[in-house]
């Protein structure tokens, strides 16, 4: 079984300033984490992923994100918010093994960037 | 990269009319297809799974018969909503996946929001 928190279903920052989206996990296999962003009326575009390679992994549009395993996160983080990355962010994990990939989602978080 | 479409964008019907939905991956072929539903401001609610050439599998809670699936080639997959009713109004979004090319990542279509007047 797996499962995703997305601690925030709201993160507000200011313009230029550090953007952090928290995401926890729980599989019983080792995962492979996703985040994806939605913007209104879009589907999904992938920022990044971690598949059991570097633990910090960059992403699109200065995105990136740490795999803690003894913390089981994947939070994501960019040094200064732009005002284009006010949108819905996804964590998502895949098993990587057990016969299944179905894919389990975290409920969101929307981003919103002030000027 | 990884390309997956939807046709249409959007579409608006009447009640009781049914609607098809394609869901195409166009540079690569897809063993597996996914078919989700997104209600506003929430998370993608996994509908069903399916494989070329085989029954899709409906998650818990999902009418197949309300949703048919059809899965008739490598690039191709089909969500049928027939006999939509106002509670079917709803944005679906596919993914597909192709594990010895890509492992277990999925590829995301751009999404059919659906309006049932």
């Amino acid at each position: 079984a797996q499962s995703v928190t997305q601690l925030d279903s709201h993160v507000s920052v200011s313009e230029g300033t550090p953007v952090l989206l928290r995401c926890n996990y729980s599989s019983s296999y080792s995962p492979s984490l996703f985040w994806y962003v939605q913007h209104p009326n879009k589907g999904l575009q992938l920022l990044l992923k971690y598949t059991s390679a570097a633990t910090l992994v960059k992403g699109i549009n200065g995105f990136e994100a740490e795999f803690k395993k003894s913390e089981t996160s994947f939070h994501l983080t960019k040094p200064s918010a732009h005002m284009s990355d006010a949108a819905e962010y996804f964590c998502v994990v895949i098993p990587t093994s057990g016969g299944s990939y179905i894919p389990t989602f975290g409920r969101g978080t929307s981003l919103i960037v002030h000027p | 990269g990884a390309v997956v479409s939807q046709h249409p964008s959007r579409v608006i019907c009447k009640s009781g009319t049914s609607v098809k939905i394609e869901c195409r991956s166009l540079d690569f072929q897809a063993t597996t297809m996914f078919w989700y539903r997104q209600f506003p401001k929430q998370s993608l609610m996994l509908m069903a799974t399916s494989n070329e050439g085989s029954k899709a599998t409906y998650e818990q809670g999902v009418e197949k018969d309300k949703f048919l699936i059809n899965h008739a080639s490598l690039t191709l997959s089909t969500l049928t909503v027939t006999s939509a009713h106002p509670e079917d109004s709803s944005f679906y979004i596919c993914s597909a996946r192709h594990e010895a090319r890509f492992y277990n990542e999925q590829f995301f279509g751009p999404g059919t929001r659906l309006t049932v007047l």
